[in-house]
């Protein structure tokens, strides 16, 4: 079957960091995207991971590690607008379709 | 560049009627993708288009949904007639035709409540 994990709602300082994790299950893996939603607004693409290791994009980064089936986003110098829905989706390869399966998101909320 | 658009933003209908929802791809991209986000739930794939061809339809839930996309251009997602469980946020995404792994850029959805 297909699963995927990441924390319900986290809560973080303005200026601190925060990692948010993301484990997966499935089959015909081809890759793992973070999107960020805030409320109301569409999903936007903040990164991608196929390989193993760190992908460094200015403040966000994000890490795979396929054989453990674990992703997290590291998000640094908090800005009170990084307040947002955080979407982990694998992207699952099928036939000629990449479809992405999402998890539920992960609500961040940033205090001053 | 123009993103991803959706039309319209909010539908209110009653159970048994019909609704169309409306998605303009990026310019340029071959792929189009619906997904629906049913309330307190993960975001779900319906199905895809290449150009105006469907590719894959396994997510759509039943016969009461027809998705076209006439010319390659827009896509249109029908719902007809409209069932209570059918309310949730309908988005789009098109992608760039080149390579398999071509990142979805999403609209910012239709809010879709039946009543």
């Amino acid at each position: 079957g297909q699963n995927i994990d990441q924390p319900t709602e986290m809560t973080a300082t303005e200026g601190a960091i925060v990692q948010i994790n993301c484990t997966y299950q499935t089959s015909g893996f081809n890759g793992l995207f973070w999107y960020q939603q805030h409320a109301g607004e569409a999903p936007t693409f903040l990164s991608y991971n196929v390989l193993d290791g760190l992908e460094e994009k200015g403040r966000f980064s994000s890490f795979l590690s396929r054989s453990k089936g674990y992703s997290y986003l590291l998000l640094k110098e908090l800005q009170m607008k990084d307040s947002a829905s955080y979407l982990c989706a694998v992207s699952r390869y099928g036939g000629a379709t990449n479809k992405l399966i999402f998890g539920t998101g992960t609500l961040l909320a940033v205090q001053p | 560049e123009a993103g991803v658009t959706q039309f319209p933003s909010h539908s209110v209908i009653e159970k048994g009627q019909t609704v169309t929802l409306r998605c303009d791809p990026i310019s340029g991209h071959d792929n189009l993708y619906w997904y629906r986000r049913v309330m307190g739930k993960e975001i779900k794939f319906l199905l895809h288009f290449v150009k105006e061809s469907k590719q894959d339809e396994s997510g759509m839930p039943n016969n009461r949904f027809l998705a076209e996309r006439t010319g390659g251009t827009y896509s249109t997602l029908k719902v007809q007639p409209a069932e209570l469980e059918d309310s949730g946020v309908y988005f789009c995404a098109s992608s760039h035709p080149q390579g398999t792994t071509g990142t979805q850029y999403f609209g910012p959805g239709t809010r879709l409540l039946v009543l």
